[in-house]
C-alpha cells in the first residue's frame, strides 16, 4: 500500500533553515510526482512546489522562490524541502503528497499524504 | 498567488444537503477540469474526496458529489452524517502557477 513518512517535528530560531523529509513506499518512487503543502495553525492550505523524482525537476510557488529547494534521494526514496531564512510566518504543518496518474501528465491532483510535519519557528 | 474564495462556514441538520462553493478565476477553475476537494479532521491530513471536477476516488460515498460552471465549482454533501463534520478544501490547477487552494469550508452538523 502507498505510504508517504515524514519526519518529525522541528523547532527552529528566526533565520534558520529547515529540512524536512518524507518517504515513500508502496509504489515506484520515480514514477509520480510529489508535492509539498502547509498549513499554518488554524489557516487554510498553501501549495509550495512540486519534484518530478525522476528527473529531479522541480517547480515552485512564486511565493516560495529563492527560499524553497526540493530534493530527492532514489536510493531511499526520499524527497526533502529545505526552507531557509525562516520567520514566525513559517511556523505550519508541512505535508507531501503524491500527485496520481504517472509522470509526465499527472493527473492534478493529491491522492496519498504524509501525516505532517509540525516546524515551530521561535526564538 | 490569490486563494480560491470558499464561504467560512455552512451546516445542515443530519439527512440533508449542503453545497460549498469555490470562487476562482478563468487562470484556475475557470480555465482547467482539474479542481478536486479534500475533507481535513482536526489534526489529520488532508484526503481527496472529489477529482477532475466530480470524479470520486474509490472508497469515498457517493453521498458526495462535484460539479462547476465558469470560474466557481461546488461541492454537494447529500445526506449529511455526523462523519461529515469536518473542513473542506477546494484546490484548482493554475497553470504555470502551479496550484491553488480555497480559503476553507468548515462543515457543522446541527
Amino acid at each position: 500500500q502507498v505510504q508517504l513518512v515524514q519526519s518529525g517535528a522541528e523547532v527552529k530560531k528566526p533565520g534558520a533553515s529547515v529540512k524536512v523529509s518524507c518517504t515513500a513506499s508502496g509504489y515506484t518512487f520515480t514514477g509520480y510526482y510529489l508535492h509539498w503543502v502547509r498549513q499554518a495553525p488554524g489557516q487554510g492550505l498553501e501549495w509550495m512546489g512540486v519534484i518530478n523524482p525522476g528527473e529531479s525537476s522541480t517547480r515552485y510557488a512564486q511565493k516560495f522562490q529563492g527560499r524553497v529547494t526540493v530534493t530527492r534521494d532514489t536510493s531511499t526514496s526520499t524527497v526533502y524541502a529545505e526552507l531557509s531564512s525562516l520567520t514566525s510566518e513559517d511556523t505550519a504543518v508541512y505535508y507531501c503528497a503524491r500527485e496520481p496518474g504517472g509522470v509526465p501528465a499527472g493527473d492534478k491532483n493529491f491522492d496519498y499524504w504524509g501525516q505532517g510535519t509540525l516546524v515551530t519557528v521561535s526564538s | 498567488q490569490s486563494a480560491l474564495t470558499q464561504p467560512r462556514s455552512v451546516s445542515g441538520s443530519p439527512g440533508q444537503s449542503v453545497t460549498i462553493s469555490c470562487t476562482g478565476t478563468s487562470s484556475d477553475v475557470g480555465g482547467y477540469n482539474s479542481v478536486s476537494w479534500y475533507q481535513q479532521h482536526p489534526g489529520k491530513a488532508p484526503k481527496l474526496m472529489i477529482y477532475d471536477v466530480s470524479k470520486r476516488p474509490s472508497g469515498v460515498p457517493d453521498r458526495f458529489s462535484g460539479s462547476k460552471s465558469g470560474n466557481t465549482a461546488s461541492l454537494t454533501i447529500s445526506g449529511l452524517q455526523a462523519e461529515d463534520e469536518a473542513d473542506y478544501y477546494c484546490c484548482s490547477y493554475a497553470g504555470s502557477r502551479g496550484y491553488v487552494f480555497g480559503t476553507g469550508t468548515k462543515v457543522t452538523v446541527l
